[in-house]
């Protein structure tokens, strides 16, 4: 059964430092891995979006890594801010076209920032 | 604006009353799908549409219905609501042009009495 597994589960850290998140996946075969952001009662919001061959992806103060091979993905979070505070969830899609019928998504790591 | 839209955002309902949950989105997407979101279990997919007329099971099917006769709207169907329904629904709807990238609506709070 594919599975998409987040640790931690929570995280609470000061504001203006880093931190990183784990993806560990056994969906295969693989398409593609998104890194969503999710405020407290609202939609989720894409971050990034890494197919097989691209090992990193950034989009302003978050990095996405990917390792293919042990099926492993992070997501960094660089100079946190208070807005940052939310539910980061990791999605991997199998297959070959990776649509969303293949989606399988991982429980999220809820992120505390703390002034 | 691109965007995805649910009516209602909360709703309190009494178990057996049938009950629609609209989803539209302006975006022209092919793809469209319905989700629910349950503490410590994530999203699961209930049913998805790959187009018009063109629908399908996800995970947890079970008590639900939907259609998809129009491409922008995809309703969601309880038609009789029971208390494990109760849960945060999400729309979204995806395109192959845009890499399939997920644009969630801003979810419906249902809770059946």
């Amino acid at each position: 059964k594919n599975q998409v597994e987040q640790s931690p589960q929570s995280l609470i850290i000061l504001e203006g430092k880093n931190c990183t998140l784990q993806c560990n996946y056994t969906v295969s075969p693989f398409s593609n891995l998104r890194w969503y952001k999710q405020d407290t009662g609202r939609g989720p919001v894409s971050l990034t979006i890494m197919t097989f061959s691209e090992n990193t992806k950034s989009n302003g103060r978050y990095t996405a890594t990917l390792d293919a091979d042990t099926k492993q993905s992070s997501l960094h979070i660089t100079a946190s801010q208070l807005s940052d505070s939310a539910s980061y969830i990791c999605v991997v899609s199998e297959g070959s076209s990776g649509s969303a019928r293949q989606l399988t998504f991982g429980s999220g790591t809820q992120l505390t920032v703390l002034p | 604006e691109a965007q995805v839209t649910q009516n209602p955002r909360y709703l309190i309902t009494v178990t057996g009353k049938k009950l629609t949950v609209t989803c539209s989105q302006n975006m022209n997407h092919e793809y469209m799908s319905w989700y629910r979101q349950d503490p410590g279990l994530g999203l699961r997919q209930i049913y998805y549409s790959m187009n018009v007329e063109v629908t399908d099971k996800g995970d947890v099917p079970e008590g639900y219905k939907v259609s998809r006769k129009e491409k922008r709207n995809f309703p969601l169907i309880l038609e009789s609501p029971s208390p494990n329904q109760t849960s945060l629904y999400f729309c979204a709807s995806s395109s192959p042009s845009g890499g399939y990238e997920q644009y969630f609506g801003p979810g419906t709070r249902l809770t059946v009495t």
